[in-house]
This record gives C-alpha cells, sequence and structure tokens, in this order.
C-alpha cells in the first residue's frame, strides 16, 4: 500500500497562475484533509471532506477551493496564486469520521509551493 | 493566546538522556494527539490518548484531563529521535485538530 500520495512534490508558480494539488489514499478512508505548514506555525486546516461527496471549510480556505473526486481522491485548486500562499501542503486521511476527532490521521509527504 | 502550547520550542539532549515534552492546552477536548515530523519532512501519528497513558517501545505519553496538560517522553534518547514532535488536541465530532507549533529536538551522539 502507498498509504497518501501528493503530487507535484514541488512547484513554482507565478502570482496569477493557477494549480491542483493532488492527493490520493489507497486505504479506504472515509475522511480527508488539505493542511499548510508555515514556518513558526502549528499545521492549519483549509478544508476537509467527511465523508465522499461533502466537503467544509477549515481555518485558513480562503484562495482555495476543494474536489472530493471519489473517495480515495481529494485535490485542492489555487484559483489564482498568490504569494502568501507559499507554504507546504499536507493532505490527509483518517478511516472513520464517526471516530471524530479521535480518529488517526495518515499524512502524505507534502508539496512544496513557492508563488513569486 | 495559542490554544496548544508547546514547550520547549526546542531541545537538544545528549544520546541516551531521557526526554520530557509538554503540550498545554486551554480548550475541552476529546482527543489529544502527538505525531512525529521527521527532518525529511514526513509526518506520522504517535499516539492518540483521550485519557491516562500509553507507551510504544522507548515513547510513553500521558495526559491529565483536569490540567489540561500532556506529556511526550522519550527514554534512551537516540539520534534517530531527532525531529519535530507536535501535539495536537481535536474538539468534537468531526476530525479536525488543533496544531501546536511542534517542538524541534535534536539529539547528539
Amino acid at each position: 500500500n502507498a498509504g497518501v500520495t501528493q503530487t507535484p512534490k514541488f512547484q513554482v508558480l507565478k502570482t496569477g497562475q493557477s494549480m491542483t494539488l493532488q492527493c490520493a489514499q489507497d486505504m479506504n478512508h472515509n475522511s480527508m484533509y488539505w493542511y499548510r505548514q508555515d514556518p513558526g506555525m502549528g499545521l492549519r486546516l483549509i478544508y476537509y471532506s467527511a465523508s465522499e461527496g461533502t466537503t467544509d471549510k477549515g481555518e485558513v480556505p480562503n484562495g482555495y477551493n476543494v474536489s472530493r473526486l471519489n473517495k480515495r481522491e481529494f485535490s485542492l485548486r489555487l484559483e489564482s496564486a498568490a504569494p502568501s500562499q507559499t507554504s507546504v501542503y499536507f493532505c490527509a486521511s483518517s478511516e472513520d469520521a464517526r471516530q471524530g476527532s479521535k480518529a488517526v490521521q495518515f499524512f502524505g509527504p507534502g508539496t512544496r509551493l513557492t508563488v513569486l | 493566546k495559542n490554544e496548544v502550547e508547546q514547550s520547549p520550542q526546542n531541545l537538544t539532549a545528549q544520546e541516551g538522556e531521557f526526554i520530557t515534552i509538554n503540550c498545554s492546552y486551554s480548550v475541552g477536548i476529546s482527543a489529544l494527539h502527538w505525531l512525529q515530523q521527521h527532518p525529511g519532512g514526513g509526518i506520522v501519528s504517535l499516539f492518540m490518548l483521550s485519557s491516562g497513558k500509553k507507551k510504544h517501545g522507548r515513547l510513553i505519553a500521558t495526559i491529565n484531563i483536569q490540567e489540561k496538560h500532556s506529556s511526550l517522553h522519550i527514554t534512551a534518547s537516540h539520534p534517530r529521535d531527532s525531529a519535530v514532535y507536535i501535539c495536537a488536541v481535536g474538539r468534537g465530532s468531526q476530525g479536525n485538530l488543533i496544531f501546536g507549533k511542534g517542538t524541534k529536538l535534536s539529539v547528539k551522539p
């Protein structure tokens, strides 16, 4: 099992460009999450999907959109990238939304995004 | 004030030392997680606690719900334990977690 995979690993964008970060999990998990990690700050939740067909905003959703394409895949889109979106982005998944915050999350390797 | 505070921010230890990392939180929680972020960036879950104590190998995690405090202990530390250790709390029926800023541990041989 690959676990949680993310593509790309690195990306450089110019201000105003758009891109989609891809995430897939092969653990048959119901819930998936997108986080960003910035220096000196803890991980912050951008969007999450408690189950296939649902998505909800997290702490820092502005400037992002998400799609839960199917149970395996959860993508994050930047429509018009800004330098403030320079960050490392992590996707995660957990087995069962009914476990709530007790569910252990499994993380992807991260995508390092730079917006010039 | 951050809802999840970790101390210390940075910790340097000699191989073999006993290490303690602390996490305090200011909100009611249903679960507390400890995670490890490797120097290469990967993040793995170490423990999920809702009460008491858990042990896995040389790692021990404790939580005191009344005092809103948790500790992560590493016995007989080794250079391969060098990583950032992250505390996160969950508050309810959703899986959303609130993360601390992490404690960067460096274990010297």
